[in-house]
């Protein structure tokens, strides 16, 4: 069974420039979750799919967003990107996104210059 | 509100030496709490997870007990290894609700041979 798949593992972008990162769940799985990490922080929520809707969402500026397809893939975008963007932006995917295991990917290493 | 409260690291000790790393948490509700681990490079993986209070999560040699009346989920190892060099992340999870795990700032282990 294949594991939740992140593209791309790293990106490098200018201050201004906008992003978006891909995540594929593990096939069955209907919830998506990102999380941002960083040193200072840690894990935070970004938001959560569960069949292309948003069920929660966490306390980041409008400059993140997400959505979710059919097939349950997701994708978030960053726009306007800050240096304090710079992060590891991890997807994790579960079944129904609560009290079950969820799935972690390896993570887009985005840095901001 | 809710959070999760880990002991600060790095925690550093010799082959074969007892483990542990202390995790509380505030919540309202009962929330299923998890130890997640994280390897260099790498997403984080589920190590173990509890969903009721007295409930003991074990895996590889790792348990945690789930205390309700102290608010507490401490990860203990009787011989860590040099292999269990990592971060490892103290989460709760609702059944319902906020479809979010919620993460302690993590901690990091350094086993020496």
């Amino acid at each position: 069974k294949a594991g939740v798949t992140q593209t791309p593992r790293y990106l490098i972008k200018t201050r201004g420039q906008q992003v978006t990162l891909s995540c594929s769940p593990i096939s069955g799985h209907r919830s998506v979750s990102w999380y941002q990490q960083t040193p200072g922080q840690g894990l935070q929520f970004l938001f959560e799919y569960f069949s292309e809707t948003q069920r929660n969402k966490g306390n980041f500026p409008g400059r993140f967003s997400g959505r979710q397809f059919s097939n349950s893939r997701s994708e978030m975008n960053v726009s306007t990107l800050e240096l304090g963007d710079s992060a590891l932006y991890l997807c994790a995917s579960s079944l129904e996104g609560y009290s079950t295991e969820a799935f972690f990917g390896q993570g887009t290493r985005l840095t901001v210059v | 509100g809710n959070s999760v409260t880990q002991m600060e690291g790095p925690v550093t000790l010799s082959e074969e030496a007892f483990l542990t790393i202390n995790c509380t948490y505030t919540a309202t509700g009962y929330p299923s709490l998890f130890w997640y681990v994280q390897y260099p490079g790498e997403g984080l993986q589920l190590l173990l997870k509890a969903t009721k209070a007295d409930d003991k999560g074990s895996n590889k040699g790792f348990e945690a007990t789930y205390r309700k009346e102290t608010t507490s989920f401490h990860l203990e190892k009787g011989s860590v290894q040099v292999s269990d060099s990592a971060v490892y992340f103290c989460a709760l999870s609702f059944t319902s609700g906020t479809y979010k795990y919620i993460f302690g700032t993590g901690t990091r282990l350094k086993v020496l041979a």
